[in-house]
């Protein structure tokens, strides 16, 4: 079964430093897409890469995708406080009725 | 911008009671789903639905759970005799646009 497994499981960084996260998957995928989830709190949706793509922007955010590798990462740029969360892949499948597959996530900390 | 919500926010109840709980899923939108997420564990796929009917479920999603959306908003998740395993945030989610939009979340501790 296809799974997202991120890495590392935590990450400490100094504010306004860059956070690299990794994820790893095992079968074919229609989408990846990243979440957070502050503590205790909802899954927040951030960015979603097609499988036909390679890199994309939004604001601090960019998430690559390597299919040949089945792996994606998630790169926050000058990093903030506020950016202290959990950061989960979750990959699906073509259709829309498709279940997403989260890995265990990363614990992000951003040291102010 | 539209959310999906979720009630009760926390809930507790003893072994062997029934629970429901609800979610109001982003309107006109039209694929909702049930996730689960046991403290410091992954978030796993309960069930999908669809036009009425379930899309699809996991092994979780024995006869002890069921799915409803009994008007045009609401959508239900029932544990008809809860277990202590049961306990978990409960996550609903709706689609639109290839990504799933989740609320903020039922967390359920059974007793």
């Amino acid at each position: 079964s296809q799974q997202g497994e991120e890495d590392p499981q935590a990450l400490s960084i100094q504010e306004g430093e860059n956070a690299t996260m990794n994820c790893s998957y095992k079968t074919s995928i229609n989408n990846l897409q990243w979440y957070r989830q502050n503590s205790g709190r909802g899954l927040v949706h951030l960015i979603l890469i097609r499988s036909n793509e390679r890199e994309k922007h939004s604001g601090r955010l960019r998430v690559t995708l390597d299919t040949s590798k089945k792996s994606s990462s998630l790169l926050i740029t000058a990093s903030r406080a506020a950016d202290t969360a959990s950061y989960f892949c979750a990959t699906g499948l073509t259709g829309a009725n498709s279940k997403l597959t989260f890995g265990k996530g990363i614990t992000l900390s951003v040291r102010p | 911008e539209p959310e999906v919500t979720q009630t009760p926010s926390h809930q507790v109840t003893q072994m062997g009671q029934e629970v429901i709980l609800r979610c109001v899923p982003i309107s006109n939108h039209l694929y909702f789903y049930w996730y689960r997420q046991i403290l410091g564990q992954k978030v796993e796929f309960l069930v999908s639905f669809y036009n009425n009917e379930i899309s699809e479920k996991s092994e979780i999603f024995d006869d002890q759970f069921s799915v409803e959306r009994p008007d045009g908003s609401n959508f239900t998740l029932k544990i008809r005799s809860t277990k202590l395993e049961d306990s978990a945030m409960y996550f609903c989610a709706s689609y639109r646009g290839e990504t799933q939009y989740f609320g903020p979340g039922t967390r359920l501790l059974v007793l």
